[in-house]
């Protein structure tokens, strides 16, 4: 059973509109969200990231939302650049066993923005 | 080098041979970290080393046998695999104290094909 879901593996926006991607999770001890972007052949970069006790972070284009009580996540990157064109990866940390962390991801879901 | 780094790029194998993948990371960073990345699957974690100590190994056939000879190298030995285990693998390093998310920093990982 997947916690962490990205229902839309695909989307395609024009350059200069706003993607937005979407992440859905389903285990209420998740208390900080990730996200990651990753071009072919490069591993996942780190891109931002959200404390479940915010509902709003933001950097730059990159802006990312959390509906707690829906238990919902999206990520906003507006103005959209072709250069954005990459997978996005969601990701969900949660504490165990003591000091321990443990990420959960997504599927991820490939945005080409088209210029 | 900067970051993480992960050889070989490239590895095709049979399946009675015996392989390493390495990794190595130059962030300073006090935990490292396995994934396997297969076609339509989410992140896979395989292994995690907190200060060079195996703290998790998440039901990984003994075919892949982890070494941490230190915090900044990771290797990955490989032997008997099957065809099913060709996927990518990824690296990554984090810096794990009470304050840390679990921010992950990755390689790019090593496409693995098993004939």
């Amino acid at each position: 059973d997947q916690q962490v879901k990205q229902n839309s593996p695909s989307l395609s926006v024009q350059e200069g509109r706003i993607s937005i991607l979407n992440c859905d999770y389903t285990n209420s001890m998740f208390d900080y969200f990730l996200w990651y972007k990753k071009y072919p052949a490069e591993g996942p970069t780190f891109l931002i990231s959200i404390s479940s006790i915010k509902d709003k972070n933001e950097d730059g284009r990159f802006t990312v939302f959390l509906n707690k009580s829906a238990k919902h996540l999206s990520l906003h990157i507006v103005p959209s650049q072709p250069g954005d064109s990459a997978v996005y990866f969601c990701a969900a940390s949660a504490r165990y066993a003591g000091n321990n962390r443990k990420l959960i991801w997504g599927l991820g879901t490939s945005l080409a923005v088209n210029p | 080098e900067t970051g993480v780094t992960q050889t070989p790029r490239h590895l095709v194998m049979g399946m009675t041979n015996k392989k390493s993948l390495k990794c190595e990371q130059h962030l300073g960073h006090n935990a490292m970290y396995w994934y396997k990345q297969s076609a339509k699957k989410p992140l896979e974690l395989m292994f995690v080393y907190n200060f060079k100590e195996q703290t998790e190994n998440n039901s990984v056939p003994s075919r892949f046998s982890p070494e941490c000879p230190n915090s900044s190298h990771l290797f990955l030995h490989l032997h008997t695999l099957q065809p099913e285990d060709s996927a990518l693998y990824l690296c990554a390093s984090s810096q794990r104290d009470r304050t840390n998310y679990n921010e992950q920093f990755f390689g790019p990982g090593t496409r693995l094909t098993v004939l």
